[in-house]
């Protein structure tokens, strides 16, 4: 089972605030994945890390940004919450040389009101 | 044509039937493929990698077939517990999608008693 955490749970802030949603990782896996995924619907990925100072985004447009300076830890800020970013936020990794599959932390719910 | 396509579903069956998803994808040169599993409002889990030509994880058999560019997923004796939304997935080929997965749209089953 792998080990990776994200808070909160569940946020609900309102319109124009800034947050962070932190993903933190304890299997030293050096690629990290943020997905959106509203109820029902497929997963998008919307940003997605091979490794210290790697950046890149998904297929999905998003008005996020990450950073990742160390390892573990991934997150992902929104400077100006607004309710279009209401949304389930998933955090998954992977490692080791060509290995692929993916290990999902249990989700920040965000409501923006 | 979708990178990976499902059978949305949903499937419902009785406890003890046997019941097989299908999932295609349009990429022939895709390298590895994953069933997961997603309860709702949980976050995606491995359920199996799929190797070669398959492989089977007790009640669970994953079938690969390059030449048609499908993956099956066969369930037996199911269990109400097995009522969840399952994920193909699919790690495209070597070049700058690699790593990404593509996740698929998802096929809900439900077993009823």
């Amino acid at each position: 089972e792998a080990d990776i955490y994200q808070t909160p749970r569940y946020l609900v802030i309102g319109t124009g605030k800034k947050i962070t949603l932190e993903c933190s990782q304890t299997m030293g896996h050096d690629k990290m994945y943020w997905y959106q995924q509203d109820p029902g619907m497929e997963l998008h990925l919307i940003h997605y890390s091979y490794g210290v100072n790697s950046t890149e985004k998904g297929d999905l447009s998003s008005e996020s940004t990450v950073s990742r300076i160390r390892t573990e830890h991934f997150p992902l800020t929104l400077e100006s919450a607004r309710p279009s970013h209401t949304s389930q936020y998933l955090c998954a990794s992977s490692g080791g040389q060509g290995i692929y599959e993916q290990y999902f932390g249990p989700g920040t719910r965000l409501t923006v009101t | 044509r979708k990178e990976v396509e499902q059978d949305p579903g949903p499937f419902n069956v009785p406890e003890g039937a046997t019941v097989a998803f299908n999932c295609t994808y349009s990429n022939s040169a895709s390298q590895s493929f994953f069933w997961y599993r997603q309860d709702c409002r949980k976050e995606p889990k491995l359920l199996m990698s799929v190797y070669s030509s398959g492989n089977e994880d007790g009640r669970f058999t994953a079938q690969l077939n390059r030449a048609s560019q499908y993956i099956s997923l066969l369930i037996r004796d199911s269990k109400l517990s097995d009522s969840a939304t399952y994920l193909c997935v699919v790690n495209p080929p070597r070049g700058t999608s690699y790593g990404k997965l593509t996740f698929g749209q998802g096929t809900i089953l439900t077993v009823h008693p």
